[in-house]
Parts: structure tokens; sequence; C-alpha cells
């Protein structure tokens, strides 16, 4: 199985702050990651799919990178909205797995 | 309006079953794959099964094999997951979840979850 392996776990930031989540994987995964936002008693969000492209709806100021093994979910400016609980997922080869989450927190 | 909604979770015992339902609307259901995902209390999310739009393709996370079989009825526009042989270990929220239709594969819509506890 490939194993998502995120950093950090857990980030303090304050609004309007430039924040980076990274997820590797254990093996090359081509592009095929996505990213999720979930809060608290909620179901998840789709963010990025396909490592870059932006799911409708989302704001720019999300944005996604990588390919391979290495990816990079970037929240430009913080919003009093994106304090949540952020997770990445491949789906290259069965069985998808999941990052074990970044939870955003206030500063 | 995409819409997913889950039903059937509760408490059963260890070693009992359970059968959820997902009510889909606001999409053409036959048209797409569907999963299930958990996630136990206070953990992160674990995918558990996909199936094709004509479910000639299933796949499950190893965990469940031989006891969970994912189903689907696209005239009634619903999905299921039969749950057999529960442990505590299967205690979580089972989310329904549509799988987008471009090259790849992510979950584009997901229920509000329905929770099922196994314990005595």
């Amino acid at each position: 199985d490939i194993q998502m392996t995120q950093s950090p776990s857990s980030l303090s930031a304050s609004v309007g702050d430039r924040v980076t989540i990274t997820c590797r994987a254990s093996q090359t995964i081509s592009s095929s990651l996505n990213w999720y936002q979930q809060k608290p008693g909620k179901a998840p969000k789709l963010l990025i799919y396909a490592a870059s492209s932006l799911q409708s709806g989302v704001p720019l100021r999300f944005s996604g990178s990588g390919s391979g093994t290495d990816f990079t979910l970037t929240i430009s400016s913080l919003q009093p909205e994106d304090f949540a609980t952020y997770y990445c997922q491949h789906s290259y080869s069965i069985p998808w797995t999941f990052g074990q989450g970044t939870k955003v927190e206030v500063k | 309006e995409v819409q997913l909604v889950e039903s059937g979770g509760g408490l059963v015992q260890p070693g009992g079953s359970l059968r959820l339902s997902c009510a889909a609307s606001g999409f053409t259901f036959s048209n797409y794959w569907m999963s299930w995902v958990r996630q136990a209390p206070g953990k992160g999310l674990e995918w558990v099964a996909n199936i094709k739009q004509d479910e000639s393709v299933k796949y499950y996370v190893d965990s469940v094999k031989g006891r969970f079989t994912i189903s689907r009825d696209n005239a009634k526009n619903s999905l299921y997951l039969q749950m057999n042989s529960l442990s505590a270990e299967d205690t979580a929220v089972y989310y329904c979840a549509k799988l987008g239709l471009t090259g790849s594969w992510y979950f584009d819509y997901w229920g509000q979850g329905t929770l099922v506890t196994v314990s005595s």
C-alpha cells in the first residue's frame, strides 16, 4: 500500500498568513493527488484534484503543486473560514489512502 | 444541487450486521462510480469501497474484504453498504461519496455521514 505522510500535523497561523502543507507519498503517484478540507462535525470538501486543479467554487487563494512523491497545498492568505483540518489522498492505485491530516489552528 | 443522504447507522453488537444506504439526487447517478469512506472518532479518513456504474467492478480495503459488500440500485438512485461480522474497529462515521468523472479519481461530493457504533 502507498503511505501518505503530511507535515506538519498541526500549525498555528494568523489571518492573512501564507500557509503551506506538505504531503509525501511512499512511492511515485504521478499527479494522482487530491486535497480536502474538513471542519469539525462536517463532511470533507474537495479543494484540489489531480495535484493542481482547483475544484469549482473553491477560492483562488487555494493552490496545489507537485508530482511524483512530493506535493504541496498552499493557502496564499489565510481567512477565518480556513481554520480546519486538511487531508491529502492519493488515487494512483487501490487501496486509496489519506494522509493523517494537518490541523490549521488560530495563532 | 448534488445531494447525498446516508442512513442506517446505529448501535450494533460485535459480530452483528448493519446495512447502510445513501440516497443520491441532483445528478445522473447511473453515470458515476460511487464510494464509501469512513472516519473513526477523532481519527483520519479511510477509503472503504468503490463501485462502478453497472456494479461490474468493486474494490475494497483489505480490512473489510469478505465482510462488507458495496452495491447500488440505479433505478432508485441509491448506494448501499452491507456490513457483516462487525467489530469495534469498524466504529466510525461512514460517508457516501461521489467520484469525479474526469481522467482523475477524486471524491467531489460527500454526504453528511452516518455513525456506526459497534459495542456490547
